[in-house]
């Protein structure tokens, strides 16, 4: 019964190295999104999808791509990564409408130095 | 002005206190209220879901949401110290397109000591 898997737990990154996190659920959810989470700031939207091959852009894009070529899975890229993308990220998924609630994977801890 | 406004705490209580925990929202098109449960280290977990306005209960957790004053609340009876994390307000508004994504309030760590 894993739910929502991220993969790595911990990363440390220097200035313009690119990396992908994963993420990936066993529970046939359509939509699925990646989220950071800052002090203070609570969680923010990056991207989101409402099944595969469908993504669009939330509140903080910028810097990060995503695809989702299976319901399954939905990973992160950071393109050139910077010191203000050192964050927690957090990828969830629900099963489908505004009423479902999201299932969250234990994030990833991503510190750019 | 953030869509989603919640007091931020720190709470540190005594084990038994009742416990109120509130958000504030602008977007008028919210439906769907929530509150979730982040231990240290660990995602966010569905702790109370309420449609529109209304309370709800479940156990020690009634949830609360005032849809004309914008103002949702969370209250925990007798609690415990394995109450003790940070508590999330989220909403979402209806429509497919909003499936998915939910605005968060900045969350409020609350201690129970024993």
């Amino acid at each position: 019964n894993a739910g929502v898997t991220q993969t790595p737990k911990f990363q440390v990154l220097k200035t313009g190295q690119s990396m992908t996190l994963q993420c990936a659920q066993d529970m046939n959810h359509e939509y699925m999104s990646w989220y950071r989470q800052d002090p203070g700031m609570g969680l923010r939207l990056i991207h989101y999808s409402v099944g595969a091959g469908i993504t669009d852009q939330g509140e903080v894009p910028n810097g990060y791509n995503v695809s989702r070529s299976t319901t399954e899975d939905f990973p992160l890229r950071l393109l050139s990564a910077a010191p203000s993308q050192t964050s927690v990220y957090f990828c969830a998924s629900s099963s489908g409408g505004p009423s479902s609630p999201l299932h969250f994977g234990n994030g990833t801890r991503l510190t750019v130095t | 002005q953030k869509e989603v406004e919640q007091d931020p705490g720190p709470l540190s209580v005594p084990e038994g206190a009742i416990v109120s925990l509130n958000c504030t929202y602008s977007n008028s098109a919210f439906q769907y209220f929530m509150w979730y449960r982040q231990y240290s280290r660990k995602g966010p977990e569905l702790l109370m879901y309420t449609y529109s306005s209304g309370n709800k209960e479940d156990g020690r957790f009634t949830a609360q949401v005032d849809k004309s004053s914008k103002y949702i609340s969370l209250f925990i009876r007798d609690s415990q110290p394995s109450d003790s994390a940070t508590y999330l307000c989220a909403m979402s508004a209806e429509g497919n397109t909003n499936a998915g994504k939910s605005t968060f309030g900045d969350g409020t760590t609350l201690t129970v000591k024993p």
